[in-house]
């Protein structure tokens, strides 16, 4: 039973251009997002998160955007830069303790 | 500022054989998450825990595994009996208070590469 959901297992984008990764929700009881990036053999990285009383939240060159009504959320990047290149996780998390994450989707920015 | 520390990064065992896989929180974090990552997959939570209690162990499988964070020393997780199904990456994130209520972000470590031959 997948709750998040990123439907995009790869993206490729140029370097300097925008990336906008997506992710899906079924659980309306969700209230908290995070975007968390890895890199091969290590752990997940914390990118940024945003609570739902929110509908955007930004730091830098990541912005995450939340849609509630169509249980949606994204992460902007802008500009993509070469070390950008990495798998990003979506998870969400509702009143309890555990986070649920995405299958991921793996980003390349080339030169 | 030390990260969250797990060790070992990798593990191999043979079938039946027990794995110990350890975590040590990052500094002034009282609350350990254990995730399995699968191939392909992403990290499916299996247990919560605080000093000396076990929160919420519902995505722990019912037999072989089990997890502990005792007063002093590490968080550990222990799988008996390991099976080549049991080959994954175990993560362990902790955060400073527990995230029911809260805002509060996990961070996590490097992941323990465990192998079942």
């Amino acid at each position: 039973d997948q709750q998040v959901k990123q439907n995009s297992p790869s993206l490729s984008v140029q370097e300097g251009r925008i990336s906008i990764l997506n992710c899906d929700y079924t659980n309306s009881m969700f209230d908290y997002f995070l975007w968390y990036k890895k890199y091969p053999a290590e752990g997940p990285t914390f990118l940024i998160s945003i609570s739902s009383i929110k509908d955007k939240n930004e730091d830098g060159r990541f912005t995450v955007f939340l849609n509630k009504s169509a249980k949606h959320l994204s992460l902007h990047i802008v500009p993509s830069q070469p070390g950008d290149s990495a798998v990003y996780f979506c998870a969400a998390r509702d009143s309890g303790y555990a986070l649920n994450f995405g299958k991921g989707t793996s980003l390349l920015v080339t030169p | 500022n030390a990260g969250v520390m797990q060790n070992p990064r990798h593990l191999v065992r043979r079938r039946g054989q027990e794995a110990r896989l350890r975590c040590s929180p990052m500094k002034g974090h009282s609350h350990v998450y254990w995730y399995r990552q699968l191939p392909e997959e992403g990290l499916k939570f299996m247990v919560y825990l605080q000093k000396e209690n076990i929160i919420d162990e519902s995505g722990m499988p019912k037999e072989r595994f089990s997890a502990e964070f005792p007063k002093e020393g590490p968080s550990i997780l222990r799988i008996q009996q390991v099976v080549r199904g049991d080959s994954a990456a175990y993560f362990c994130a902790s955060s400073p208070t527990t995230l029911a209520g809260g805002g509060e972000t996990q961070y996590f470590g490097p992941g323990t590469r465990l192998l079942v031959l």
